[in-house]
């Protein structure tokens, strides 16, 4: 199994731009969210989704769409980019089963600056 | 506002004694708590996680304490090795679908 992979690694941005940052997993987990992580503030929750078909907002959502079309894959939409959006996102999956909640298995996150 | 805090950003502590990270939380409401670590350029890792209906959680080196009336949770990582040296968050959920972290405590354990 691969996990939880994110695409791409890096990424800088003009301010106004659109783009995808791309989260995939091949364990069948049910539960798939993002993060941002800034200095100073850890780890915030941005969208998360409970199922294919189903997302919510967490702590952090503006500027940030998400959709869930299938199982594996979990997109983060940045629609126009702004320099307050500089941060290192995390994508993480887990498995709704009992002994396994809330266990979340993180990507290797991607760091993105906008200019 | 912060709901989950963790006020020591790093923490220093011999290879082989115990190290002791702590973690404070405000709303009583939060039901499962877990800990994290992460090294630089990685994704956070579990490492273990704690029912709000027990007090205690052990898993070999690593055990987490759960003071409710307290609001107060830690992690002891006894005895410390060298590998344990990374970033540990605290995390904290009530329905299993939100999780809110603390700012992380950097541990360098010093051979």
């Amino acid at each position: 199994n691969a996990g939880v992979t994110q695409t791409p690694k890096f990424q800088v941005l003009k301010t106004g731009q659109s783009m995808t940052l791309q989260c995939a997993q091949d364990m069948n987990h049910e539960y798939m969210s993002w993060y941002r992580q800034d200095p100073g503030m850890g780890l915030r929750l941005i969208h998360y989704s409970v199922g294919a078909g189903i997302t919510d907002q967490g702590e952090v959502p503006n500027g940030y769409n998400v959709s869930r079309s299938t199982t594996e894959d979990f997109p983060l939409r940045l629609l126009s980019a702004a320099p307050s959006q500089t941060s290192v996102y995390f994508c993480a999956s887990s498995s709704r089963g009992r002994g396994a909640r809330d266990t979340q298995y993180f990507g290797p996150g991607t760091r993105l600056t906008v200019l | 506002d912060q709901q989950v805090k963790q006020n020591s950003p790093s923490l220093s502590v011999q290879e082989g004694r115990i190290s002791i990270l702590n973690c404070d939380y405000t709303n009583s409401m939060f039901d499962y708590f877990l800990w994290y670590k992460k090294y630089p350029a990685e994704g956070p890792t579990f490492l273990i996680s704690i029912s709000s209906i027990k007090d205690k959680n052990e898993d070999g080196r690593f055990t987490v304490f759960l003071n409710k009336s307290a609001k107060h949770l830690s992690l002891h990582i006894v005895p410390s090795q060298p590998g344990d040296s990374a970033v540990y968050f605290c995390a904290a959920s009530i329905t299993g679908n939100q999780f809110y972290f603390g700012t992380g405590t950097s541990l360098t354990v010093i051979p």
